[in-house]
């Protein structure tokens, strides 16, 4: 297992479209993990789940997002009509369960909206 | 809300060790301490936790206070890829991780 894989690494995309990314996160752990990230700012928390189960989806996202893990295992992240205002690095991470654990980070997903 | 507080930037000497701090004082008794990184260009890297006591691994050390309100992420020896963005981070076992705005530390060669 090499790690926490992120697909696309970048894409662009024109306001309005749709667009979905995918995580697959290291096998064996029940927790992911979605962030955001604008330039010099920290990773934002969008969503996370354990197992298939969403815990917990932040209060700052729009209805526009919307988040999946089917079977546990992969995740995908779906922008829905994209603004220029989601251009940003998505970040997806796994753990196991998190405060005995640390968590893993892809390489992330850089989305352009033009 | 950030639990945890941290300088915003730090220097450092290339091959000397470094101290980053964190403070914590509403630090739970279930809640573990851990230290992230991201370096340029980069998703964030694990680094280290603990929960009580001292940790090491091959990376860096942990301290944390006896009353657990403080800890320090120390670097033995640091080199120029060092340098990056530290966040340290309180989680207990059914929580998210939430990043602040950490520490971004300079290597001077």
């Amino acid at each position: 297992d090499t790690g926490v894989s992120q697909d696309p690494r970048h894409k662009i995309t024109k306001r309005g479209q749709n667009v979905t990314f995918r995580c697959d996160p290291i096998s064996e752990h029940n927790r992911l993990y979605w962030y955001r990230q604008t330039l010099g700012q920290g990773p934002e928390f969008l969503t996370y789940f354990q197992n298939e189960a969403q815990l917990e989806k932040s209060r700052l996202l729009s209805d526009r997002f919307s988040a999946e893990r089917p079977k546990g295992s992969f995740s995908t992240l779906e922008i829905q009509r994209t603004e220029q205002g989601d251009s940003a690095m998505y970040l997806c991470a796994s753990s196991l369960v998190v405060g005995a654990a640390g968590a893993f980070f892809g390489q992330g997903t850089r989305l352009t909206v033009v | 809300d950030a639990k945890t507080t941290q300088p915003n930037s730090m220097e450092s000497n290339e091959e000397e060790p470094v101290h980053l701090p964190c403070n914590h004082s509403t630090i739970s008794g279930t809640d573990y301490i851990h230290w992230y990184r991201q370096l340029p260009s980069q998703g964030p890297e694990y680094v280290i936790h603990g929960l009580t006591s001292n940790v090491n691994n091959r990376m860096a050390s942990l301290a944390i206070a006896e009353d657990r309100k403080s800890s320090t992420l120390i670097l033995h020896r640091a080199t120029l890829r060092d340098a990056a963005v530290y966040y340290c981070i309180l989680s207990n076992r059914d929580d998210k991780i939430i990043f602040g705005k950490g520490t971004r530390l300079h290597i001077l060669p």
